[in-house]
């Protein structure tokens, strides 16, 4: 099952470019890169998915270097409603049900 | 609306008492599962479930049973709670647990064993 890390805390501004990186060595040919964002005292919620190059949404993007051992969670022009932990989860058909999720990092986003 | 609900949010009890924390969702997804996060450690799996009447441990499952009767419903029981598994508890459900299948979670059920 491939392993994630992440940062355990990031600081940013409002109106900045975030950028969270997750580190994913082990990653099998049939994962899928997935980041969920959770608020507190709420359950996580999906924010995008991919598994090679760039994808975007109107939320985030997500960039994929070619080896796939790392992926990159990009929020444009954060704000105050962004602070929230952010989880990188590595899947796929071939982990038989199981399913793995790091530590997560914490965003503060400051005035 | 297509959600995943649990009961109850919030649980005060003592050590040694059986309790049920429920689950249920009305996407007719196939898989479900629980996770319990405590500070520090993010989000760990207790088990999960393929399908009905297909139940597997995840990383976290001792002191924990779960059953998986109907598609719908996947209730997490503690035959025994110790003070040791006060947590945020969470349920979650998807079509299958593989590539491109995205984890729905219910709102969390807030459980203190003292």
């Amino acid at each position: 099952l491939a392993k994630t890390t992440q940062p355990i805390s990031m600081d940013s501004y409002e109106g900045q470019e975030v950028n969270i990186t997750c580190s994913h060595n082990n990653i099998a040919t049939n994962d899928y890169i997935t980041w969920y964002q959770q608020f507190p005292s709420q359950g996580p919620r999906f924010i995008i998915q991919g598994y090679k190059t760039k994808v975007t949404n109107e939320v985030a993007s997500l960039f994929i270097p070619a080896d796939r051992k790392s992926s990159t969670l990009s929020l444009p022009r954060v704000s105050l409603s962004d602070t929230a932990v952010y989880y990188c989860l590595v899947g796929g058909d071939n982990q038989g049900g199981k399913l793995i999720f790091g530590q997560g990092t914490e965003l503060s986003v400051k005035p | 609306e297509a959600q995943v609900t649990q009961n109850p949010r919030y649980l005060i009890t003592v050590t040694g008492k059986k309790l049920t924390v429920t689950c249920s969702q009305n996407m007719n997804h196939e898989y479900m599962s629980w996770y319990r996060q405590d500070p520090g450690l993010g989000l760990r799996q207790i088990y999960y479930s393929m399908n009905v009447e297909v139940t597997d441990k995840g990383d976290v499952p001792e002191g924990y049973k779960v059953s998986r009767k109907e598609k719908r419903n996947f209730p997490l029981i503690l035959e025994s709670p110790s003070p040791n598994q006060t947590s945020l508890y969470f349920c979650a459900s998807s079509w299958a647990s593989g590539r491109e299948d995205t984890q729905y979670f219910g709102p969390g059920t807030r459980l203190t064993v003292l």
